[in-house]
């Protein structure tokens, strides 16, 4: 049982050039997050879905897109890479029930990290 | 989310208990409480959750205060290995993570 990969595990990007983290996971896990975490801090929310056909802004969004086309992946792109954005992003993955309903979210899962640096 | 408050940092001795706290004031009836750890470079991992009622599982143990508006995270006997930052949140559709608390483990 796979869980949560991701890919690559580290990466060096030049200013401006574009590349795609890939996340997949082998759970049916309906809602799926991506973090990015700078050293010595918390986790940050970028985007998160809550099934395919459906993401959302999280907190700190700008310079990342994200589609759900399938419910096993959920890819973070990057558009003109800059310095601010090394980081180690994270990918997860969870059950969740639908808005709105007393939810029991199961534990989330969490892949092991991407190392991102921007040159 | 709702917002949950912890502790920076804690100190324990190894082989003895520890009891991280968190606030959180402003959860709602449907919020579960969820902790995470994360250890020194690697992904966060699941702990334990709980609604109303304490929790055991062979992880940890959590303890809800009757309100609510207070949990604790207990493990019984701190090992080297669980030194981390802990993560209290209270998961909705998204879900976020403050700086949580260092967890520090002294031989």
């Amino acid at each position: 049982n796979a869980g949560v990969t991701q890919t690559p595990k580290f990466r060096i990007l030049k200013i401006g050039q574009s590349m795609t983290l890939q996340c997949t996971q082998d759970m049916n896990h309906n809602y799926m997050y991506w973090y990015r975490q700078d050293p010595g801090m918390g986790l940050k929310l970028i985007y998160y879905s809550v099934g395919a056909g459906i993401t959302d802004k999280g907190e700190v969004p700008n310079g990342y897109n994200v589609s759900r086309s399938t419910t096993e992946d959920f890819p973070l792109r990057l558009e003109l890479a800059a310095p601010s954005q090394t980081s180690v992003y994270f990918c997860a993955s969870s059950y969740g029930l639908p808005k709105g309903s007393k939810r029991a979210n199961t534990e989330a899962f969490f892949g092991q990290g991407t190392r991102l640096t921007v040159v | 989310d709702a917002k949950t408050t912890q502790p920076n940092s804690m100190e324990s001795n190894e082989e003895e208990p520890v009891h991280l706290p968190c606030n959180h004031s402003t959860i709602s009836g449907t919020d579960y409480i969820h902790w995470y750890r994360q250890l020194p470079s690697q992904g966060p991992e699941y702990v334990i959750h709980g609604l109303t009622s304490n929790v055991n599982n062979r992880m940890a143990s959590l303890a809800i205060a009757e309100d609510r508006k207070s949990s604790t995270l207990i493990l019984h006997r701190a090992t080297l290995r669980d030194a981390a930052v802990y993560y209290c949140i209270l998961p909705r559709n998204d879900m976020r993570f403050g700086a949580g608390t260092r967890l520090t483990v002294k031989p």
